[in-house]
């Protein structure tokens, strides 16, 4: 069974720091694209972040320079740094397995998401 | 980008109804489109696929139109279930995945 286990969301400061991880398990994790996608309270679904199981990175206009991701495949983990951040920042995070390996296909499993509040 | 909108933004309706919620897309995307259901308190989970194909477990009263610009999600017999919030989701940009607004299905 496919799990994948966000944590790290708080209460933060606006220009603050904060690193989210996601623990997958069910599935051979190095092969699939992984993305993060969030949602801010009320609203609807923001794509975030993705990384191939080879290796390419991209990132949304509206964090890029201020986010990173990452991965383990060693520890069939994935993460997000995010920096500077912002008031609009603040949503549940989601991460979220690809169908696909080298370029995203589509959505198939979703984590139940952290919650990261930015606020003074 | 690839600006991606969605029609009704809510509707109204009573089970045992057809319903149909519209996906446009701001340039072509072949059949790079995604459908997804989201409950209140729940994480989204993907309906329809490349614009017409049915995810594995996904009931076939759900069902999917569409290639180039305009698509559709159909859910041909409305059940108490389905009341919920459906987004469209272009894949065809593979640095940029943008999202439809949603369209928000409750009872009448």
């Amino acid at each position: 069974e496919v799990q994948l286990v966000e944590s790290g969301g708080v209460v933060i400061q606006p220009g603050g720091s904060l690193r989210l991880s996601c623990a997958a398990s069910g599935f051979t994790f190095d092969n699939y694209v992984m993305h993060w996608v969030r949602q801010a309270p009320g609203k609807g679904l923001e794509w975030v972040s993705l990384f191939s199981g080879d290796g390419n990175i991209h990132y949304a206009d509206s964090v890029k320079g201020r986010f990173t991701v990452s991965r383990d495949n060693t520890k069939n983990s994935l993460y997000l740094q995010m920096n500077s951040l912002r008031v609009e920042d603040t949503a549940l995070y989601y991460c979220v397995k690809d169908k696909g390996a080298r370029s995203s296909w589509f959505f198939d499993y979703w984590g139940q998401g952290t919650l990261v509040t930015v606020s003074s | 980008d690839i600006q991606m909108t969605q029609s009704p933004s809510s509707l109204s309706a009573s089970v045992g109804d057809r319903v149909t919620i519209t996906c446009r897309a701001s340039q072509s995307i072949s059949t790079y489109l995604n459908w997804y259901q989201q409950k209140p308190g729940k994480a989204p989970k993907v309906l329809i696929f490349a614009a017409t194909s049915l995810q594995s477990g996904v009931p076939s009263r759900f069902s999917g139109r569409g290639s180039g610009t305009d698509f559709t999600l159909s859910i041909s017999s409305l059940q108490p279930e389905d009341f919920a919030t459906y987004y469209c989701q272009q894949s065809y940009s593979t640095t940029q995945f943008t999202f439809g607004p949603g369209t928000k299905v409750d009872i009448k």
